[in-house]
């Protein structure tokens, strides 16, 4: 069945630039997740591409997406302990089952 | 809008006892999700409706676990009998349905810590 893996934990220093890996099985994936999870919340999208691309970026957010080898990974540039969280990777695909698969979530954690 | 509300945040229950968990969906969202987390086995989907019908329900661990949608801006998930491996924050979500298939961005309720000692 698919997967979708992420290491568990990360902790970087203020000001330094986070990458969050992601590795995914499924190869008819189509829209790639990231969601972010901080202490007491629900889940909350922090951006999305689409698998016919290799890279978007938004503000301090870049993503990148290697279909051949199945990584997608999230760059946060000037990382700040407000983003202190769980960031999860999930992947959907084209065939109408509208479910979500799930990584199992990393742990950033910043250091004033 | 206020978002995916989900009640009680917090529920405290002992073994045995019937625990059920509300919520409320975005207005106009096609389909609805129950998620659990746990440490042990991260997030997991338990059951998805669309339109207010049942579409997968292969996440629901024992027949413990029965959700219900009867209409479109309310879902339960209930567990009867509970017991302590339940314990866990449950999540509601809601989304629109997309395009070809594609599901736009499931929007998450706060969640529900449930606790049964």
């Amino acid at each position: 069945g698919e997967d979708v893996e992420q290491s568990l934990f990360l902790s970087v220093r203020e000001g330094d630039s986070s990458v969050i890996n992601c590795t995914y099985t499924d190869s008819s994936s189509t829209y790639l997740y990231w969601y972010k999870q901080e202490p007491g919340a629900g889940l909350q999208l922090l951006t999305y591409i689409f698998s016919n691309m290799d890279m978007k970026q938004d503000q301090r957010l870049t993503v990148l997406l290697n279909k051949k080898d199945k990584h997608l990974s999230l760059r946060i540039a000037d990382t700040q302990t407000g983003d202190s969280a769980i960031y999860f990777c999930a992947e959907t695909e084209d065939s109408g089952t509208y479910k979500y698969i799930f990584g199992t979530g990393t742990r950033l954690k910043v250091l004033a | 809008d206020a978002g995916v509300i989900q009640s009680p945040r917090h529920e405290v229950t002992e073994m045995g006892q019937e625990v059920t968990l509300r919520c409320k969906p975005i207005s106009g969202h096609d389909y609805l999700f129950w998620y659990r987390q746990t440490m042990m086995r991260g997030l997991e989907l338990l059951i998805y409706f669309n339109n207010n019908v049942p579409i997968d329900d292969s996440g629901m661990p024992e027949d413990r676990f029965s959700a219900k949608m009867p209409n479109a801006s309310f879902s339960t998930l209930k567990i009867q009998p509970s017991e302590p491996r339940d314990s866990a924050v449950y999540f509601c979500a809601s989304s629109l349905a997309g395009s070809g298939g594609r599901t736009y961005e499931q929007y998450f309720g706060p969640g529900t810590r449930l606790t049964v000692t």
